[in-house]
């Protein structure tokens, strides 16, 4: 059974940069319909898509985010990694990595299956 | 860009009642692509449905979803005490591939 845990800092000092990683247990992270995201979750609001990749270092990214956000994988390690630069305090967040399944054939997405599972989710602040 | 619009905001209801949770798309979207999730206080969302209809792996036949086009829904035939929690309605699509609605809550009356 897959479980995914996020690591790192719960303080972050304004402008600096906000590193977290997510370690993968129960499957490899290199299956072929696998997607890792990291979402996010201000406090009372609703959940933000950050971005994605792939095993093979293929990323997307939420064009809001998209300068300053850095998403990476480590295969060897089953971990996937993030990366915010210049955060302020709407940072402030739960972050979230989940697994997102995608059956494709021939090329062509089949069967979208959403975000399956995920970490229990890391609260961040952002404080001097 | 799509934008997920759900309403109510907060739906106040009893144990035993149906619940009717509405997503709104800002235009046209596959079926295949939308997906609902539940989120309890403190907890992280957990897979509902997926392709608009299709339970996830688990989930208790008295949660449904149905829709085309722009408006989506997700029932609750009879609300069980566990039910009460905050539900998110999810689109994949070109850009950006991952679209979220702001959630409605489901509280006790």
């Amino acid at each position: 059974q897959v479980q995914l845990q996020e690591s790192g800092p719960g303080l972050v000092k304004p402008s600096q940069t906000l590193s977290l990683s997510c370690t993968v247990s129960g499957d490899s992270i290199r299956g072929a319909d696998d997607y890792w995201n990291w979402v996010r979750q201000q406090p009372g609001k609703g959940l933000e898509w950050i971005g994605s990749i792939y095993h093979t270092g293929t990323t997307y990214y939420n064009p809001s985010l998209k300068t300053r956000a850095t998403i990476s994988i480590d295969t060897s390690k089953t971990q996937f990694s993030l990366k915010l630069t210049s955060v302020t305090a709407a940072d402030t967040a739960v972050y979230y990595c989940a697994r997102e399944v995608m059956i494709t054939f021939g090329g062509v997405l089949d069967i979208y299956y959403g975000l399956d599972v995920w970490g229990q989710g890391t609260t961040v602040v952002v404080s001097s | 860009e799509i934008v997920l619009t759900q309403s109510p905001g907060t739906l106040s209801l009893s144990p035993g009642e149906r619940a009717t949770l509405s997503c709104r798309a800002s235009q046209s979207v596959s079926n295949s692509y939308v997906v609902w999730y539940q989120q309890k206080r403190g907890q992280a969302p957990r897979l509902l449905i997926y392709g608009a209809s299709s339970r996830a792996t688990g989930i208790p036949d008295r949660f449904s979803g149905g829709g085309s086009g722009t408006d989506f829904t997700l029932t609750i035939s009879r609300l069980e005490p566990e039910d009460f929690a905050v539900y998110h309605c999810q689109h994949y699509g070109p850009s950006p591939p991952k679209t979220f609605g702001q959630g409605t809550k489901v509280e006790f009356k």
